[in-house]
């Protein structure tokens, strides 16, 4: 069974750095494409990142992009967001999603809270 | 810049049949844009329900289909019930590597 959870949220700082983790169970991470989506409280979801489960290659929200970074350790059959020069716009819960064929998101995890605040 | 159209709100009585929309503000959408859709209750995380813009994710009951409608992706809900009472969301594939999802609508059942 798939099942993914995310960990690594919490209180920051504007300007300051976190790194969120999806660790993944019922399926190998290499094998897919994987996303980040977040959602800010009491707002709809947002696409941020993606990593393509050939090349790697990633790709960003234009919110996000020069500040996040997108990376697996295959190894740990984990997924990461390293995420830097945090905003209070960047507050949400982040999910991630595992991607499929046809452009969509077939598994979520339940989410981690970030909140970006002095 | 994309930006992705869902209506804020609609109400369906028990029973009836909604249709929900997905447009986008820059061009028709299409089957290319994969349009796929999603349900979300407060505090879970979103379920999937249709992608491809017409097939329906595993354990997805019938009431639930898609469609392209015109200009616009379409979710309708044949028969509501009560725990139909959601958040949904619709999202498309813009262009390589970008994902846009719709602002979502809230729908009620009463």
């Amino acid at each position: 069974q798939v099942h993914l959870v995310e960990s690594g949220g919490g209180v920051v700082q504007p300007g300051k750095s976190l790194r969120l983790s999806c660790v993944a169970s019922g399926f190998a991470l290499s094998d897919y494409s994987m996303h980040w989506v977040r959602q800010a409280p009491g707002k709809g979801l947002e696409w941020v990142a993606l990593i393509s489960y050939d090349r790697d290659n990633s790709y960003f929200a234009d919110s996000v992009k020069g500040r996040f970074i997108i990376f697996r350790d295959s190894s740990e059959n984990t997924l990461y967001l390293q995420m830097n020069s945090l905003t209070p716009a960047d507050t949400a819960v982040y999910h991630c999603a595992r991607g499929r064929p046809f452009n969509y998101f077939d598994s979520w995890g339940q989410g981690t809270l970030v909140t970006v605040s002095s | 810049q994309s930006v992705v159209t869902q209506e804020p709100s609609f109400s369906v009585s028990p029973g009836g049949t909604v249709t929900l929309t997905c447009g986008l503000t820059s061009a028709s959408v299409t089957s290319s844009h994969s349009p796929s859709w999603y349900q979300q209750t407060p505090g879970q995380a979103p379920r999937t329900l249709i992608y491809g813009t017409n097939i329906r994710s595993s354990g997805v009951p019938d009431r639930f289909s898609g469609s392209i409608l015109g200009n616009k992706a379409a979710l309708t809900i044949t028969g509501a019930q009560a725990d139909d009472e959601s958040d949904y969301y619709c999202v498309l594939y813009v262009k390589s590597g970008l994902w846009v999802f719709g602002g979502g609508t809230k729908l009620t059942v009463l």
